[in-house]
């Protein structure tokens, strides 16, 4: 059983691009949600798609955008991008009602 | 507006002996909480979790406490090996239609060997 997988490792983009960060879910999992973590601070939630819907979303602005595909693996778009954008972007899956994420490595996105 | 608060940065405990890691927080709706273990360079690891309803958790060496008068909720590790070594992050949850967790911002545990 494969664990939750997320490309790229490491990015650098530059102020006003976008970027892409995928994330592959653990095998049987259908929940994915995303998270940033600032240096020095807990990860926080930015949105959540079940079954392939965005079914919740934390305090981001609507730049930072997302699918989930019928594998149920994920996309995190982030448009126009800004330095406090840098951070550490987590992917999490889980089952439907379980709490007990399973966390992805991130992904190191620097923005200069 | 840091709803849940991790107040000790870090932690240095002897290998053995117990290891406390606290956590505060404030918004009364929440119902689940959660402690998440995160080594360098890898994703947080569920550890353990407790529901509002219940005061206690114990899962081997780990031992979640939770006072939910004083909104505040302890990790008891006991006994401490180096391999605990890591950021501890105390979440918690609040019921909706989704699985929003709020994390704070973490306590480095140092066991020393």
């Amino acid at each position: 059983e494969t664990g939750v997988t997320q490309s790229p490792t490491h990015l650098i983009k530059t102020r006003g691009q976008q970027v892409t960060l995928r994330c592959s879910s653990q095998s049987g999992h259908n929940t994915v949600s995303w998270y940033q973590q600032a240096l020095g601070q807990g990860p926080q939630f930015i949105f959540q798609y079940y079954r392939e819907e965005e079914n919740g979303r934390g305090n981001f602005p609507p730049r930072f955008s997302g699918l989930q595909f019928p594998n149920y693996s994920s996309e995190l778009n982030v448009n126009a991008l800004e330095l406090d954008d840098s951070a550490l972007y987590l992917c999490a899956s889980s089952i439907d009602g379980d709490y007990g994420y399973t966390f992805g490595s991130g992904t190191r996105l620097t923005v200069v | 507006d840091q709803q849940v608060k991790q107040n000790s940065p870090s932690l240095s405990v002897q290998e053995g002996r117990i290891s406390i890691l606290n956590c505060d927080y404030t918004n009364s709706m929440f119902d689940y909480f959660l402690w998440y273990k995160k080594y360098p360079a890898e994703g947080p690891t569920f550890l353990i979790s407790i529901s509002s309803i219940k005061d206690k958790n114990e899962d081997g060496r780990f031992t979640v406490f939770l006072n939910k008068s004083a909104k505040h909720l302890s990790l008891h590790i006991v006994p401490s090996q180096p391999g605990d070594s890591a950021v501890y992050f105390c979440a918690a949850s609040i019921p909706r239609g989704y699985q929003k967790v709020t994390f704070g911002t973490g306590t480095k545990l140092q066991v020393i060997p």
